[in-house]
Formats: structure tokens, C-alpha cells, sequence
């Protein structure tokens, strides 16, 4: 069965510092991964993706991420944070039959 | 590309009527998907289809829950006798089989139910 945990419910940091996002998951199968993003009454936007290619991954808006399979980690990491980017993320895992787990999610504040 | 589309976005319904909702999936994809979000949660797998073929239903889904997609195309999920605890945010998504597959999946703007 496959699971994954986002270790923080709400992350706050303040504007232009770095962006550390969590993300253990359990698989029985090289997953695929995701991150996606929900602002208030928006949809769900995918930020990057990772499916067994390179382990360091780069999305959208300088988000990236890096899949540790001696840690199952799949964090996610921007170098400087901006107001928009304060949002809802979720971390994701695939198995090879295309059903998708989501994490419980955790939010961003960006701290003025 | 028009993206995954939804309606109604928004639904109030007294408890014990019937809703229906729609989603249009990306015209070229053969997956499409439903899932419920409630507050402070991330959403949950209802069922999906692979073209017209209902493939797999969560438990979540009970017998008061029925989804169609009878072309291949659009589906419709429907509720009947609401309940309070139906109140969520209903978002589909679609897909396509890739190959190789990278099961990237495209969400909709979604439809929240509103039970009083």
C-alpha cells in the first residue's frame, strides 16, 4: 500500500528567505510523485513532477525537489520566498496503477 | 487546450434532495477521476474511469453515489438523499495514457456542495 506524510501542517517564513515544504511516503513500487499547489478557489495546479528520471526535479515559479529513496523523502524547496506563494501544498505518490494518495497538506504563510 | 471544466462551481442543496455535478476532462484524455475535499484535508480518491469504464470505487463511495460517463467523454457524479456530510468540495480530474505513462493528472476548479 502506498501512503504518504507531510511532516508540517503550516509553514510559516518570511519573504525572500528559503521554503522547506516535508514529504515522507511509503510505496511498495517506484512511485511517481507530485507536488501541486491550491490558492483560495483555485485549482489544484501541479508544481513538478517525478517519475524515475532525474532525482532532482524543478517545477514552476523556482520550486524544486529532490527524491531520496534511501530516505523516501520527496521535499520540496524554493531558495526565495515570494508573497503569491503563500498557498496550500500537497505532496503526492503514484503507483504503477495510476491511483493517486494525497497528503494532507500543508500551508504556506509568507511572513511581510 | 481548455483544461478541465466544472458545474455548477457551487451547489446549496437541502438535505435529503438529489445533486447532480458535471466535469468536462481535456478532450484528448481517456482518464478522468473524481475526488472529495472536505476543510483541512487533501482530497480523496472517489473512483476514476478509463474512457467509459467505471475501473475503481473507494469505499467512500456509497451507495447514495453513482458517477456515469457514458461516452467516454463528460461524466456526471450524482448524490442522492444528501446528508450534512456531503457538504465538500467535489474536484475532478483527467489524464492520459501516456507512453511512457507519467499518470499527471489535471484538475478542475471544482464544485462545493453546501448541505443545510
Amino acid at each position: 500500500a502506498q501512503s504518504v506524510t507531510q511532516l508540517d501542517s503550516h509553514v510559516s517564513v518570511s519573504e525572500g528567505t528559503p521554503v522547506l515544504l516535508r514529504c515522507n511516503y511509503s510505496s511498495s513500487y517506484s512511485p511517481s510523485l507530485f507536488w501541486y499547489v491550491q490558492h483560495p478557489n483555485k485549482g489544484l495546479q501541479l508544481l513538478l513532477k517525478y517519475t524515475s528520471a532525474a532525482t532532482l526535479v524543478k517545477g514552476i515559479n523556482g520550486f524544486e525537489a529532490e527524491f531520496k529513496k534511501s530516505e523516501t523523502s520527496f521535499h520540496l524547496t524554493k531558495p526565495s520566498a515570494h508573497m503569491s506563494d503563500a498557498a496550500e501544498y500537497f505532496c503526492v505518490v503514484s503507483d504503477r496503477d495510476d491511483k493517486i494518495i494525497f497528503g494532507k497538506g500543508t500551508r504556506l504563510h509568507i511572513l511581510p | 487546450d481548455t483544461g478541465v471544466s466544472q458545474n455548477p462551481r457551487h451547489k446549496i442543496t437541502k438535505r435529503g434532495q438529489n445533486v447532480t455535478f458535471r466535469c468536462d476532462p481535456i478532450s484528448e484524455h481517456n482518464r478522468l477521476y473524481w475526488y472529495r475535499q472536505t476543510l483541512g484535508q487533501g482530497p480523496e480518491f472517489l473512483t476514476y474511469f478509463q474512457n467509459e469504464a467505471q475501473l475503481e470505487k473507494s469505499r467512500l463511495l456509497s451507495d447514495r453515489f453513482s458517477a456515469e460517463r457514458p461516452k467516454g467523454s463528460f461524466s456526471t457524479l450524482e448524490i442522492q438523499r444528501t446528508e450534512q456530510g456531503d457538504s465538500a468540495m467535489y474536484l475532478c480530474a483527467s489524464s492520459s495514457d501516456d507512453r511512457p505513462p507519467t499518470y499527471e493528472q489535471y484538475f478542475g476548479p471544482g464544485t462545493r456542495l453546501t448541505v443545510t
